[in-house]
């Protein structure tokens, strides 16, 4: 069974710009997760989405924003890119949520010069 | 506010000896945790969790505690070998809330040495 992957593996924009990532999660997988990691916070809650729906939110400003398709693909955009934006972006998928483990990707490097 | 917190950034261990991860947390509504281990240039890897009902889970050589009273949980690897050298993360969830959404600690850098 193929894992989760995302693309671009790597991205290079500057301040201002606008970025699409995408994730395709494990056949039959359902729930889908984004999370940034940066050195000073670590990995923190983006969004989660479950058939086409965003379930929940993290505490992110309103330029980052998402969402599924219908075969359970999702893409995440970050509009008016900002130094700070500079980040490892990880999705994660699971069967429905829940008490499962999150599988996660390999990540898209993005940084904003 | 860091509600999971891994107060230790890095831990040095011979091979063959225990390896003790610490993670503690303050949000008393979190009943269900994980561990997760990365290596550099992948995505977080999950090891194994526990529930908030638990207070001890293993799965080979890992086994996780949970002390509930003290919001303190450990990740022990026993015997430790150089493959295990990777950033550990603690992770935490809170389903009550109507969310899936992991909290994570900001990870624990464990290396093995030979």
């Amino acid at each position: 069974k193929a894992g989760v992957t995302q693309t671009p593996r790597y991205l290079i924009k500057t301040r201002g710009q606008q970025v699409t990532l995408s994730c395709s999660p494990i056949s039959g997988h359902r729930s889908v997760s984004w999370y940034q990691q940066t050195p000073g916070q670590g990995l923190q809650f983006l969004f989660e989405y479950f058939s086409e729906t965003q379930r929940n939110k993290g505490n992110f400003p309103g330029r980052f924003s998402g969402r599924q398709f219908s075969n359970s693909r999702s893409e995440m955009n970050v509009s008016t890119l900002e130094l700070g934006d500079s980040a490892l972006y990880l999705c994660a998928s699971t069967y429905q949520g829940g008490y499962n483990e999150q599988f996660f990707g390999p990540g898209t490097r993005l940084t904003v010069l | 506010d860091q509600q999971v917190k891994q107060n230790s950034p890095s831990l040095s261990v011979q091979e063959g000896r225990i390896s003790i991860l610490n993670c503690d947390y303050t949000n008393s509504m979190f009943d269900y945790f994980l561990w997760y281990k990365k290596y550099p240039a992948e995505g977080p890897t999950f090891l194994i969790s526990i529930s908030s009902i638990k207070d001890k889970n293993e799965d080979g050589r890992f086994t996780v505690f949970l002390n509930k009273s003290a919001k303190h949980l450990s990740l022990h690897i026993v015997p430790s070998q150089p493959g295990d050298s990777a950033v550990y993360f603690c992770a935490a969830m809170n389903p009550g809330a109507g969310s899936y959404q992991l909290t994570f600690g900001k990870g624990t850098k464990l290396s093995v040495i030979p």
